[in-house]
């Protein structure tokens, strides 16, 4: 079975501080991807990678940014945590191609605090 | 991408069929339908997909109408850790590396005992 895993379940920040969240996925998949999930918004896309060290933004990138330095780590960061990012955060992947390459692979995600 | 509309809630019994309808009276030839499910405070997991046959697996069965505008998600027999949030999505699939989900409002599904 496909894993992915979150590095926290729950996290409480203030405003203004620097924020990681660590994605890491043990199937090989290519993709890589962070959305976050708000009441009546629905999954929002943040940013998205498909190979080391490449990235590319999604509809909502600005206070973000990430890094992919190994393929199965996907991390995204808070530069100076604000209220407004206080949200479930959601790390997926996928294949690059193939059949099941639109089959995106949840982890549990993050609900992050920021006060 | 097609647009879908879900209703927003539906109950089923415990043991009973659970028949989950997906209008997409928008979708082009190309694109497949695909359905996720979001159990409460977990990510959303994929549970099937097709274009034009039906389809099935160890989770649901996917009906998709012959003209190709509507489907439906069948769990054969609901229990009550079904109870979940249902996503119908329709995507290209190609060989775009940008290929996120947007995911709708869905359907909660609260199955009963």
């Amino acid at each position: 079975d496909v894993k992915v895993t979150q590095s926290s379940r729950y996290l409480v920040k203030r405003t203004g501080e620097k924020v990681f969240l660590e994605c890491v996925q043990d199937m090989d998949h290519e993709n890589m991807f962070w959305y976050r999930q708000d009441p009546g918004l629905g999954l929002r896309l943040i940013y998205f990678s498909y190979d080391v060290k490449m990235k590319e933004k999604g509809d909502i990138p600005e206070g973000y940014s990430v890094s992919r330095e190994k393929k199965e780590r996907f991390s995204l960061i808070l530069e100076s945590a604000s209220t407004n990012q206080t949200s479930m955060y959601l790390c997926a992947s996928s294949l690059l191609q193939g059949p099941h390459q639109e089959t995106q692979y949840f982890g549990p995600g993050t609900r992050l605090l920021v006060l | 991408d097609a647009k879908t509309t879900q209703p927003p809630s539906m109950d089923c019994a415990e043991g009973r069929a659970a028949n989950l309808p997906c209008n997409h009276s928008t979708i082009s030839g190309n694109e497949y339908v695909y359905w996720y499910r979001q159990i409460h405070s977990q990510g959303p997991q994929y549970i099937i997909h097709g274009l034009k046959n039906n389809e099935t697996n160890e989770m649901a069965s996917l009906i998709i109408t012959e003209d190709r505008k509507s489907s439906t998600l069948i769990l054969p027999h609901a229990t009550l850790r079904d109870t979940a949030v249902y996503y119908c999505i329709v995507r290209f699939l190609d060989n775009n590396a940008g290929n996120m989900l947007t995911f709708g409002g869905g359907t909660r599904l609260m199955v009963k005992p």
